[in-house]
């Protein structure tokens, strides 16, 4: 089944300790996303990679790491959590169709940060 | 980055009625797209469009590219069709670097 897989689905941490969150897609996409989701704000892009070892800056990078070291993983690192950082985040992928990019997104991770 | 709007904000309506929920959006685009998140659920694609109507079962998608804006339609609408609706689009010259969202459409179909 083609699907994108995130873990942990629910985290909840302390601020400063480091953590990361998983993301894998099984469909050879080239294109990666995270995002995150907050009341009020909706969704916003954290950091995208567009091929392996190519990764840039999205909307709100500040806080955030991450690599794509194979094609089909795409980390998001928090070195330092901090409460504000306390949101659901989402992975995606993405391959180039005929009308553009067509988004699959991962369950989603709920992080807590005390 | 230009922004995408989305209107109702909220919307309550009974089984069967007809729902329309509608996204405008500032400049040029390469894509739009609808999305489906249900409550405490994931983030599903329902359509991916640059132009004309889209239609899959009980949902219509149209965009009008000289108006820059779009409306998502639901026929006969159902309690499972409860759920927070966003649009997303791609401005021109964007990859898959440049999603932009709106804040979404939170629909309530009562029994």
């Amino acid at each position: 089944e083609a699907q994108v897989t995130q873990n942990p689905r629910y985290l909840i941490t302390v601020t400063g300790k480091k953590l990361t969150v998983t993301c894998s897609q099984n469909m050879n996409h080239e294109y990666m996303s995270w995002y995150r989701q907050d009341p009020g704000l909706g969704l916003r892009q954290i950091y995208y990679s567009m091929n392996v070892e190519v990764t840039d800056k999205g909307d709100v990078p500040e806080g955030y790491k991450v690599s794509r070291k194979e094609k089909r993983n795409f980390p998001l690192i928090l070195e330092s959590p901090s409460p504000n950082q306390t949101s659901l985040y989402f992975c995606a992928s993405s391959f180039s169709g005929r009308e553009g990019y067509e988004q699959y997104f991962g369950p989603g991770t709920r992080l807590t940060v005390t | 980055k230009n922004e995408v709007e989305q209107s109702p904000q909220n919307l309550t309506a009974q089984e069967g009625e007809f729902i329309t929920i509608n996204c405008s959006y500032s400049v040029g685009i390469s894509a739009l797209h609808w999305l489906q998140q249900h409550p405490g659920g994931g983030i599903v694609s329902l359509f991916m469009l640059s132009s004309g109507k889209k239609k899959h079962g009980r949902l219509i998608a149209t965009i009008n590219i000289q108006e820059k804006h779009s409306s998502l339609h639901i026929t006969a609408s159902h309690p499972r069709d409860s759920a927070v609706y966003i649009c997303a689009v791609t401005y021109s010259g964007g990859g898959a670097d440049g999603l932009t969202f709106g804040k979404g459409t939170h629909l309530i179909i009562q029994p």
